[in-house]
């Protein structure tokens, strides 16, 4: 049973260069949604959706696009890195209340490296 | 507007006394509550939910936590603690009635002594 997945699992981009993490779910979750995981943090909303054709901002969008088109996928795109961008990353999905909780399943998460 | 506050930062234990981890919440409507943990380099594991059922929630590896709607707390607690359970913990609030993204704390390290 594979969950979450999220590729890559490491990478490392020049500044100004632009790149897509993956991640697929599937659980048939409506609800998936990226953070970013910085020490001191905790981790912090970039964007989310609850359903194919859905997406709306978290709360540090900037610099990140997000689309959805099936119910499985949910890509992030870093338009321009940014040094500011070296993060650890992750995906999350979950059920919406309507059909359960919201108890989220993480992916094992995306560590970016902007040089 | 939801928010949460994990009260301590670093927490160190030594093997077998009792941990305390502390949160608190606030929140306009009823939430939904949960503690996530983060063992080094791994994604979260669901630790805990409360979902107003019953106010003392059990989860897994012995930990519990209390919901205090009077206190706005929800603090996570183990009698003894194991070398294996030195991670990272989250808590998180959720208002699922109105559909909004799940708010983290800024996590709590915990550390245990041998």
């Amino acid at each position: 049973n594979a969950g979450v997945t999220q590729t890559p699992k490491f990478q490392v981009l020049k500044t100004g260069q632009s790149m897509t993490l993956q991640c697929a779910q599937d659980m048939n979750h409506e609800y998936m949604s990226w953070y970013r995981q910085d020490p001191g943090m905790g981790l912090r909303l970039i964007h989310y959706s609850v359903g194919a054709g859905i997406t709306d901002q978290g709360e540090v969008p900037n610099g990140y696009n997000v689309s959805r088109s099936t119910t499985e996928d949910f890509p992030l795109r870093l338009l321009s890195a940014a040094p500011s961008q070296t993060s650890v990353y992750f995906c999350a999905s979950s059920y919406t209340p309507s059909r359960g909780t919201g108890e989220l399943f993480f992916g094992e998460g995306s560590r970016l490296t902007v040089l | 507007a939801q928010s949460v506050t994990q009260l301590d930062s670093h927490v160190s234990v030594s093997e077998g006394t009792p941990v305390l981890l502390r949160c608190n919440y606030s929140s306009s409507y009823s939430p939904s509550l949960f503690w996530y943990v983060q063992h080094p380099n791994k994604g979260l594991q669901l630790l805990l939910k409360y979902t107003s059922a019953a106010t003392l929630v059990k989860g897994i590896n012995g930990f519990e936590a209390e919901f205090k709607k009077s206190e706005t707390s929800f603090h996570l607690t183990k009698p003894s603690a194991h070398m294996s359970d030195a991670a990272e913990y989250f808590c998180v609030v959720s208002d699922f009635v109105n559909n909004t993204p799940l708010v983290f704390g800024k996590g709590t390290r915990l550390s245990v002594i041998a």
